[in-house]
C-alpha cells in the first residue's frame, strides 16, 4: 500500500554543518508532500509542504524538493544551528483526507 | 490567530476507567484528525472528522470513538482504559489537508 519511508535516525550534527534527510514515498497518483518538526513536549508544526512534481517547499532555511522521478522529498538545510534540534516527520496525503506519517528522525545538533 | 487547543495537557487514569479529550480546532477549520503518538508505533491515525461525520478512521479498537460538534470542535473518548492506552494524543486542524495541517500540542495521557 501507499506509504512513506524516512531516514532511520538519530542524525548528530555539527553547529553549521549541512543537513539531509531522506524521504522516499510510495503511492499509485501523485501525492501531496510536507515535512512537519515537533520540538520536546510540543505538537507538530508544518515546516514546508509541495503539491506537484518539481515543486520546492521552503521554510526557515529548510528545503524539500519534490521528485516524482525518485519518488522522494527529501529535507536539506545548509547550516543547522541548535535550535534546529527537533524531530522531523515526512508525510504524505492522497485523496482520502488522512495524512501519513514517516517515523520520525531525530536531529541533535552539537555546539 | 488562535491556534488548535486540546484539553487538559495532562491526564492520568486508572486501567478500566474512561477519558474524553477535547479539541478546538482553528477557526473556519472544518476537518479536525486526531493522532495517537507513541515511543514505540509513532503516529497513528485514528479518526478525522468533516463537518460532524466521520470521514476516515484508523485502526483501533472499539475503545476508541470520537464526534465533532457543530462549531467543530471535537471530542475524543477511550472507554475502559488500557496501560498500552498511555500515549500522546494529538489534534489537528486544516481547512483541506492539501494546505498542511496544524496541530495541537496534544494531551499525554498516562495509565496506571
Amino acid at each position: 500500500g501507499d506509504s512513506v519511508t524516512q531516514m532511520e535516525g538519530p542524525v548528530t550534527l555539527s553547529e553549521e554543518a549541512f543537513l539531509t534527510i531522506n524521504c522516499t514515498y510510495t503511492a499509485t497518483g501523485y501525492p501531496s508532500l510536507f515535512w512537519y518538526v515537533q520540538y520536546p513536549g510540543e505538537g507538530l508544526q508544518l515546516l514546508l509542504k509541495a503539491t506537484k512534481a518539481d515543486d520546492k517547499g521552503s521554510n526557515k532555511g529548510f528545503e524539500a524538493t519534490y521528485r516524482k522521478e525518485t519518488t522522494s522529498f527529501h529535507l536539506e538545510k545548509g547550516s543547522v544551528q541548535v535550535s534546529d534540534s527537533a524531530v522531523y516527520f515526512c508525510a504524505y496525503y492522497f485523496g482520502n483526507e488522512k495524512l501519513t506519517f514517516g517515523t520520525g528522525t531525530r536531529l541533535t545538533i552539537i555546539p | 490567530k488562535a491556534g488548535v487547543t486540546q484539553t487538559p495537557r495532562y491526564l492520568i487514569k486508572t486501567r478500566g476507567q474512561q477519558v474524553t479529550l477535547s479539541c478546538s480546532p482553528i477557526s473556519g477549520h472544518r476537518s479536525v484528525s486526531w493522532y495517537q503518538q507513541t515511543p514505540g508505533q509513532g503516529l497513528q491515525f485514528l479518526f478525522e472528522y468533516f463537518s460532524e461525520t466521520q470521514r476516515n478512521k484508523g485502526n483501533f479498537p472499539g475503545r476508541f470513538s470520537g464526534r465533532q460538534f457543530s462549531n467543530s470542535r471535537s471530542e475524543m473518548n477511550v472507554s475502559t482504559l488500557e496501560l498500552g492506552d498511555s500515549a500522546l494524543y494529538l489534534c489537528a486542524s486544516s481547512l483541506a489537508a492539501i494546505y498542511g495541517y496544524t496541530f495541537g500540542s496534544g494531551t499525554r495521557l498516562t495509565v496506571v
